[in-house]
């Protein structure tokens, strides 16, 4: 079955301390990978996506993901976290030959960040 | 980055009654929106796509009679929850896409739907 994981629920990481937020997706080809956060009570924001290419890919706020392929992953990974940093952070998959913008979400890592 | 409209952000409803929640691009053309559901700490669910002018295509497990959405225009979905029960209360999300022009769906700030 096609599905997105994201095995880490919760994370707590002290202000400037290195972050990794785990991804893996199951699906016969490689969809397109995104990475969203989300603040309490509010919408979406697209921090990084990969289509294509380089497989290490640099988003806003200092984010960035590497897809593996072999590994059927793409882990976020910011180096130096910031207390503004704490939110919920979804990975989503968009199928190839689906139509773009129909998004499938892992469940969601809430990251706290202590000061 | 483009801006999605969400209205209400939050609504409560008495059950039995329909409330419609709107979703606009305010600074380009949505080809397709799409509708999501959000429980209290769980991910969010596809519930819909819409494009223009068409029918809505809902996912597997989505009651098309009781999530009425209409794409009238290239600016506006909306979605309807009809008879609501409490346990349609949610965060429900729109997002919208060019997907003509764009790679990337833009997102509302949400609604918070209560029926009590």
């Amino acid at each position: 079955a096609q599905s997105v994981t994201q095995p880490d629920i919760h994370i707590t990481v002290s202000e400037g301390a290195s972050l990794e937020l785990r991804c893996n997706y199951s699906y016969g080809a490689t969809p397109y990978l995104f990475w969203y956060v989300q603040s309490p009570g509010q919408g979406l924001q697209l921090l990084l996506k990969y289509f294509s290419g380089d497989t290490l890919v640099q988003g806003i706020k200092g984010f960035e993901a590497e897809f593996k392929r072999s590994q059927s992953s793409f882990n976020l990974r910011k180096p130096s976290v910031h207390w503004s940093d704490a939110a919920e952070y979804f990975c989503a998959v968009v199928y190839r030959g689906s139509t773009l913008g129909r998004l499938y979400f892992g469940r969601g890592t809430q990251l706290t960040v202590w000061p | 980055g483009a801006v999605v409209s969400q209205h209400p952000s939050r609504v409560i409803c008495k059950s039995g009654t329909s409330v419609k929640i709107e979703c606009r691009s305010l600074d380009f053309q949505a080809t397709t929106m799409f509708w999501y559901r959000q429980f209290p700490k769980k991910s969010l669910m596809l519930m819909a796509t819409s494009n223009e002018g068409s029918k809505a295509t809902y996912e597997q497990g989505v009651e098309k009679d009781k999530f009425l959405i209409n794409h009238a225009s290239l600016t506006l979905s909306t979605l309807t929850v009809t008879s609501a029960h409490p346990e349609d209360s949610s965060f429900y999300i729109c997002s919208a896409i060019n997907s003509l022009r764009n790679t990337e769906a833009f997102f509302g700030q949400g609604t918070r739907l209560t029926v009590v």
